[in-house]
């Protein structure tokens, strides 16, 4: 059976320090993954996704995540947090033929000033 | 232009009440969903729609009845309404059923059952 897991329930940086948010799936076939977020009273916006093409995936608003088969991960990182990027993020596994995504249970980002 | 919307973005009622939550979207998906979020923000899948099929219906009470009147639009009925029915919904699009597409999502509707 597929799912995911978020590994942290909080992450705190401080603005302009490296962000990494933590995700780990499980998949019997080779899975489309995706990373969302969501800003308080929000809906959810797609910050990148990964189908079998390369493994490093780069998405909106500097963010990245890297692919790892060998450690079933699909971790999200940036660079420099800024205080724009707190907020709620999920890492999504789909089900490939089923059209359903499974949610992680949310990592919550809070960037110190 | 939004993409998709959802109606009404907050919605307060009593127990046993019954309510609608209307979503339409503009981006030409065939594909449809229904999501709820928990007050501990843990988002499941309710319901989807395929060109006006239903093609996932989740273990949900049959208090809930999704309606797609056409590929546009897909409403979520709920009859008797009951306090741990309390959330946000989340309506959703895409276009295809491979698994690999983007869903987009609706802004939400809060719901509390008082």
């Amino acid at each position: 059976a597929q799912s995911v897991t978020q590994l942290d329930s909080h992450v705190s940086v401080s603005e302009g320090t490296p962000v990494l948010l933590r995700c780990n799936y499980s998949s019997s076939y080779s899975p489309s993954l995706f990373w969302y977020v969501q800003h308080p009273n929000k809906g959810l916006q797609l910050l990148l996704k990964y189908t079998s093409a390369a493994t490093l995936v780069k998405g909106i608003n500097g963010f990245e995540a890297e692919f790892k088969k060998s450690e079933t991960s699909f971790h999200l990182t940036k660079p420099s947090a800024h205080m724009s990027d707190a907020a709620e993020y999920f890492c999504v596994v789909s089900l490939g033929g089923t059209y359903k995504y499974i949610f992680g249970t949310g990592t919550r980002l809070k960037v110190l000033a | 232009d939004t993409a998709v919307s959802q109606t009404p973005k907050y919605l307060v009622t009593q127990m046993g009440n019954d309510k609608s939550i209307k979503c339409e979207q503009n981006l030409g998906h065939d594909t449809m969903y229904w999501y709820k979020q928990d007050s501990k923000k843990f988002l499941k899948i309710m319901f989807s729609y395929n060109n006006k099929e239903l093609i996932i219906n989740e273990t949900v009470p049959n208090r809930f009845s999704p309606k797609s009147p056409d590929k546009a639009h897909l409403n979520l009925h709920i009859n008797s309404l009951e306090l741990g029915d309390s959330a946000v919904y989340f309506c959703a699009s895409s276009q295809g059923t491979s698994g690999q597409e983007t869903q987009y999502f609706g802004p939400g509707t809060r719901l509390l059952v008082l």
